[in-house]
């Protein structure tokens, strides 16, 4: 069973639109890791978010933590062929514990 | 930059056969970490190590064990490799045990079982 569910699984967008991937989990994290993956690499990290109601920007990507730091979202505005990747969200309590991913393509 | 270094990009083995894949990092880090990653299930902890010679079990640890005699290398073993642990696996180190560090990822073994 996984701790945290991310949606969509899968989201394929038009260059220039905007996009929104959730993580949602029942648990509780000190903190909530954002990492972003492309084919046959490894997973390289993008934010972490402390506190809750947190809000970070990374270029044109925002990471929000919920208020109750259970939930999160991260959204892509202007998306690029190049924001193409696996996102993965991963809730950090000493070993991290990882959503099952969303697939997002970005069509030039 | 903090390399993490898998040994193989891919590996063809039997069923049956005793596997090792193998995994270096070069920042001293203490907490290295083996996961397999598939399809639809994001990726799934199998062992981590705090340090030398320590290990501990994450989610999924049946039919693999692990070794870290060296600050730097931490190995999985599939003591008896069979079809279901075909997969990617990933490797992993983060600096300590505390919360709010990266962890920095290998490249990935492509793990086939035939």
């Amino acid at each position: 069973t996984q701790l945290l569910e991310q949606s969509p699984q899968f989201l394929s967008i038009q260059e220039g639109e905007n996009l929104t991937v959730y993580c949602n989990s029942s648990s509780v994290f000190s903190s909530l890791q954002w990492y972003r993956q492309e084919p046959g690499e490894g997973p390289v990290l993008l934010v972490t978010v402390v506190t809750g109601g947190e809000v970070k920007k990374l270029k044109r990507l925002t990471f929000q933590f919920g208020d109750a730091r259970k939930d999160s979202s991260l959204h892509i505005t202007a998306a690029q062929p190049g924001d193409t990747g696996l996102y993965l969200c991963a809730g950090d309590d000493y070993k991290l514990s990882f959503g099952a991913g969303t697939t997002v393509t970005v069509r030039a | 930059d903090v390399k993490v270094t898998q040994s193989s990009r891919y590996l063809v083995k039997r069923t049956g056969e005793k596997v090792f894949l193998e995994c270096v990092q070069d920042m001293d880090h203490e907490n290295m970490f083996w996961y397999r990653q598939d399809p639809g299930l994001g990726l799934r902890l199998i062992y981590f190590s705090y340090d030398v010679k320590m290990k501990e079990k994450g989610d999924i640890p049946e039919g693999y064990s692990v070794s870290r005699e060296k600050k730097e290398r931490f190995s999985l073993i599939l003591e008896s490799a069979s079809t279901n642990q075909t997969s990617m696996y990933l490797c992993a180190s983060r600096e300590t045990g505390y919360s709010n560090q990266p962890q920095h990822f290998g490249d990935g073994t492509r793990l086939s079982i035939l």
